[in-house]
This record gives structure tokens, C-alpha cells and sequence, in this order.
């Protein structure tokens, strides 16, 4: 498998632009998530989605963030407009969630991460 | 909410043992992550704790005490590879499945 897949790796945009990044977790994962990670926050979840369906997006910043899942193999953020104090490294990460399951020294539930897009708006 | 507490940085030297720990308080247990993040990439499953007690996988090991709410990732033998940045993640009890991370512990392994 290919793992999670992320385009674009590297954005740069001027303040005011819409920004889409893509995300394409691996096959059979039945979980999505959107994370922002920046110096100063750490590793943020922006929103996550269950079989498709947005589960929580309680971590989205604002209503200039809206994120998309379409189909169990493609998800979308975007950012419109987009705000210098966006900048940072967006990753898409896909889990198989298995409820209740809590054999010692799994790794269930285990998350899966992209190589994260590099968003820098100028 | 969740609150998750790691040192920022450590240091150590090749062939040596370090403990990164990390204490958290949470509406309830659900299980800790530890994943090792290297600069420039992505985070990368490390281990998973739900019970009590040390599990051992290779150089590293991962220990856990919900009464006191504090895990510790134990790395063995370091390698200068194993600089990289140690996050400590937690899912609360209220029956999300989602971890919240700590802001993570950068490890810098010299010879």
C-alpha cells in the first residue's frame, strides 16, 4: 500500500486565495482525520470523519475552513480565504477504528499519517 | 478536556538510555500513543498503552500507570537516528476514539 497520499506537498499562496489540499487515506480505513501542527500549537486536530461522515470538526478555526469527504477514498480542506496565520503543516492522517477492542500491546486504532502539506500564505 | 504534559527537549548520548515522560489528566482512559516524529515528517506509531505495565517492542518500551496518569517511552542503545520529536497522545473515557496530542518532547542524541 501507498500509505496516505497528500497533495499538494508544498503550497505557497498570497492572503486573500483559496487554498485546496487533497488527501487519499489508505484503502480500507474507515477513519479520516485533519491535523494542523505549528511551533507554537503542537499537533491540532481540525476535524475528523467516520465512514465519510464528519464526526467532530469542533477543532475547525473559523468558518474559512471547510473540509470534504466525498467518497471512502478522497478528502478535501479548504481555506477560503486564506490568512497569513494559516501557515503551517497540514496532515491527513486514516485509521482503522475498531471499537472496544482492547487486547494488550495492540496497536488498534493506530493513526497513519501523511507526508503533510507545507502551506505558507504570504 | 485533556490536559497533556511533556518536557520539551532532552538530550542524550549514543549507546545511552532515555525516559521521556508524560503525565495527563482526562475525563477518563481510553489509551496513550507514543509516536516518534522526525524532523520534516510525518508522526509514526510507536506504541500503545491501555493496560498497566511496560510493553517492550525491540530498543523501545512504553510503560503506563492510569492511577497516576503518567506513561514514560524508554529507548535503549540510542542511535543517533532517534533524534526526532517523542509525542505522547491521549484518548479520554467519554467514548471518542480520537487521541489529543501533547506538544511533543525533542529528543537530540549527540555522539
Amino acid at each position: 500500500d501507498a500509505g496516505v497520499i497528500q497533495s499538494p506537498r508544498h503550497e505557497v499562496t498570497e492572503m486573500g486565495q483559496e487554498v485546496t489540499l487533497r488527501c487519499k487515506p489508505i484503502s480500507g480505513h474507515n477513519s479520516l482525520f485533519w491535523y494542523r501542527q505549528t511551533m507554537m500549537r503542537g499537533l491540532e486536530l481540525l476535524i475528523y470523519f467516520n465512514n465519510n461522515v464528519p464526526i467532530d470538526d469542533s477543532g475547525m478555526p473559523e468558518d474559512r475552513f471547510s473540509a470534504k469527504m466525498p467518497n471512502a477514498s478522497f478528502s478535501t480542506l479548504k481555506i477560503q480565504p486564506s490568512e497569513p496565520r494559516d501557515s503551517a503543516v497540514y496532515f491527513c492522517a486514516s485509521s482503522l477504528l475498531v471499537v472496544g477492542d482492547w487486547t494488550p500491546g495492540s496497536s488498534y486504532n493506530e493513526q497513519f499519517f501523511g507526508p503533510g502539506t507545507r502551506l505558507t500564505v504570504l | 478536556g485533556q490536559n497533556i504534559d511533556q518536557p520539551t527537549e532532552m538530550t542524550a548520548t549514543e549507546g545511552a538510555i532515555v525516559q521521556i515522560n508524560c503525565t495527563y489528566q482526562t475525563s477518563g482512559f481510553n489509551g496513550l500513543f507514543w509516536y516518534q516524529q522526525h524532523a520534516g515528517e510525518a508522526p509514526t506509531f510507536l506504541s500503545y498503552n491501555v493496560l498497566d505495565g511496560l510493553e517492550e517492542k525491540g530498543r523501545f518500551s512504553s510503560f503506563l500507570s492510569r492511577s497516576k496518569g503518567y506513561s514514560y517511552l524508554l529507548l535503549k542503545e540510542l542511535q543517533m537516528k532517534d533524534s526526532a520529536s517523542y509525542l505522547c497522545a491521549v484518548r479520554d473515557g467519554r467514548g471518542s476514539y480520537i487521541p489529543t496530542f501533547g506538544r511533543g518532547t525533542s529528543l537530540i542524541v549527540h555522539p
